[in-house]
């Protein structure tokens, strides 16, 4: 079975600017997370989605951050406007349990340079 | 929030010696997942644990859920290069299985020849 997809892998941009990420999950799949993960840490979830509802946005800053999930299936997470501290990894996971109970597969990640 | 803590942060091994890495929680844990991440790679699930007490093994890979469910290890025997990466656990958070995942810091296992 295909895995997770992600896109871009790598994206440079200047503070202040915008950028979005795009995922595409397992299929079947209900659950998707959006992760940050910043080097040296581990990954720290942002977002929860469960179909296109959203379970858990508790940890997404949501002045700058915003993420859909429109038909259950995709999902965008977008920056605007980008701060130095948003440079890292961005992971997005699928899941077909809800919660921490099921294997969670990830993507290969999107890498955001902000200068 | 929920928070594991994950020690050594850092270790170095020759290949062929024991690598042990250990998860603590303040609270009891539902269950307890464990991740492998190798360098410039994602997170790939390795297992859960869920049972009070339980011991897993996965070929040179030994994985324990502590008998309170605080606390968590995995033991590599006799590692290999191919063992290098870095490896998370990751415990729900509310101790319960609906709450989101928290990852430990993980520890980096760096094995040379």
């Amino acid at each position: 079975e295909a895995g997770v997809a992600q896109s871009p892998r790598y994206k440079i941009i200047e503070k202040r600017q915008s950028v979005a990420f795009w995922c595409n999950p397992i299929s079947g799949h209900a659950t998707l997370y959006w992760y940050q993960q910043i080097l040296g840490q581990g990954p720290k979830l942002l977002i929860q989605f469960q179909n296109n509802g959203v379970v858990d946005d508790s940890q997404l800053p949501k002045d700058r951050f915003s993420a859909e999930r429109l038909k259950g299936v995709d999902s965008t997470l977008k920056i605007q406007p980008a701060k130095l501290e948003d440079s890292a990894v961005y992971l997005c996971a699928s899941s077909s349990l809800q919660g921490s109970i099921g294997e969670q597969y990830f993507g290969p990640g999107t890498r955001l340079t902000v200068t | 929030g929920q928070q594991v803590m994950q020690i050594p942060q850092y270790q170095h091994v020759q290949e062929g010696e024991d690598f042990t890495t250990y998860c603590n929680s303040s609270t009891t844990l539902s269950n307890i997942q464990w991740y492998k991440q190798r360098p410039g790679g994602h997170p790939v699930f390795l297992i859960q644990l869920v049972k009070s007490g339980e011991v897993k093994k996965q070929k040179r890979l030994t994985f324990q859920f502590g008998e309170a469910k605080k606390n968590s290890s995995l033991h590599i025997t006799a590692t290999q290069t191919t063992d290098v990466g870095t490896y998370f656990c990751a415990g729900p958070d509310r101790g319960s299985t609906l709450g989101r995942l928290y990852f430990g810091r993980g520890t980096q296992l760096t094995v040379w020849p």
